[in-house]
């Protein structure tokens, strides 16, 4: 079945950067795009950006376009996604998921990252 | 930029039906999914491409959609379908990722 596995809570002082993992199982890794997704506490659901283990390939939301970025390792079945230049705003869990067309059918379990002096 | 409305909360006692609604410009034209989340939980898809349901999903999940408002139904209610609920779609003018603003599904 479909897993995803995220690393744990974070903790950064601002102006930090911060990376979360996502590995993923029971599909073809390089066969579907890994969708980024966080969710601030109490908030509603905010896309991120996209990255496609494959090829490379991404798609930033403008919101984030600078200041993320991502790497593979293909043999690990992992995704790793760096927010840098932290603030305060971006206290939020982090999910990644898998892209099937236009729409996230399995999610990871989240990854909270605080952000605080 | 893109702007997906929904309520911000419905009320349903067990057993009648939740409707839960999602408005925008492009809905009429876009592939609109939903999403259940209970508290400290990932998001779980409950519809895809407007009214298919994922393996797994009860039937008592459905969806539909009329001009520029999608519909998400809950039949038969329970307790346990109490939960935050999202739609979603593509946007295909700028290629980004829209998410619903809400909506906090109270079981009574």
């Amino acid at each position: 079945q479909v897993q995803f596995v995220q690393s744990g809570a974070e903790m950064k002082k601002p102006g930090a950067t911060v990376t979360v993992s996502c590995r993923a199982s029971g599909y073809s890794f390089t066969r579907y795009a890994i969708q980024w997704v966080r969710q601030a506490p109490g908030q509603g659901l905010e896309w991120m950006a996209w990255f496609n283990p494959g090829n490379g390939n991404t798609k930033f939301s403008q919101i984030f376009e600078g200041r993320v970025s991502f790497t593979r390792d293909t043999s690990a079945s992992t995704v790793y996604m760096s927010l840098s230049n932290l603030r305060s705003e971006d206290t939020a869990t982090y999910y990644c998921a898998r892209k099937v067309a236009d729409r996230f059918d399995y999610w990871g379990p989240g990854t909270l990252v605080t952000v605080s002096s | 930029s893109y702007v997906l409305t929904q309520p911000p909360s419905v009320s349903v006692a067990p057993g009648q039906t939740a409707r839960v609604t999602c408005g925008g410009n492009n809905v009429g034209a876009e592939s609109v999914h939903w999403y259940q989340q209970t508290p400290g939980q990932a998001p779980v898809m409950v519809v895809y491409d407007d009214s298919d349901r994922p393996s797994g999903i009860p039937e008592r999940f459905s969806g539909s959609k009329s001009g520029n408002t999608a519909t998400l139904t809950i039949t038969r209610v329970e307790a346990a379908d109490e939960a935050d609920y999202y739609c979603q779609l593509w946007d295909s003018s700028s290629g980004h990722y829209v998410f619903g603003t809400g909506t906090k599904v109270t079981v009574l």
